[in-house]
């Protein structure tokens, strides 16, 4: 059974870059989409971006210019970095993976990043 | 861009009717690519169907999905009160996308 866990700071000073880390265990990422999905508080899902295991990178035209999506193959992990945040980037922080012909199957828990100084 | 619309925004039902609820695109969408997730309150969501109509491993037949081009449906038959929950429609090209959901209360 694959799990994902989030991990990073949960409260981040505006202006500056929101990291995050997915950890995977139990299975591979490769041949998946390692995706971030994010959900504001009472709000719906958002789509950040994905990392194909290739290296091919699809980011939300929204965030495009804020966001980076890495992966760490060597330590099942991918990661998230927000720059510039501001309070409107306060969301629950979810990681998944996405494969293209059944969707996001499996997902984190979910990590509360709070924008605030 | 595609645009997904949900209705309606909340549904109220009582245990063991039926729940019908839909997702409209603003264009029309491979039925490959349309999922179902299920959302509980303090919960990641959870996927039910993908390719409109094929349930994920683990979810009970009381879930059902249907349709193709722009119109699509969920129909949950049965209803539980662990139904109680918000329902996402989302279509993935290159640039996913959710549908703004329809939160399904149990009397």
């Amino acid at each position: 059974q694959v799990q994902l866990q989030e991990s990073g700071p949960g409260l981040v000073k505006p202006s500056e870059t929101l990291s995050l880390t997915c950890t995977v265990s139990g299975g591979s990422i490769s041949n998946s989409y390692c995706s971030w999905i994010r959900q504001p508080p009472g709000k719906g899902l958002e789509w950040i971006g994905y990392m194909f295991y290739g290296g091919s990178t699809y980011y939300n035209p929204s965030l495009k210019s804020r966001v980076t999506i890495s992966l760490d193959t060597s330590k099942n992990q991918f990661s998230l970095r927000l720059s510039s945040v501001t309070a409107a980037d306060t969301a629950v922080y979810y990681c998944a993976r996405f494969l293209a012909v059944t969707g996001f199957d499996y997902w984190g828990q979910g990590s509360l990043v709070t924008v605030s100084s | 861009e595609i645009v997904l619309t949900q209705s309606p925004g909340t549904l109220s039902l009582s245990p063991g009717e039926s729940a019908i609820l839909f997702c409209r695109a603003s264009q029309s969408v491979s039925s490959s690519y349309l999922a179902w997730y299920q959302q509980k309150p303090g919960q990641a969501p959870r996927r039910l169907i993908y390719g409109a109509s094929s349930r994920a491993t683990g979810i009970p037949d009381r879930f059902s999905g249907s349709g193709s081009g722009t119109d699509f449906t969920l129909t949950i038959s049965r209803l539980e009160p662990e139904d109680s929950a918000v329902y996402y429609c989302q279509q993935f090209g290159l640039s996913p996308l959710f549908g703004p959901g329809t939160k399904v209360e149990i009397k």
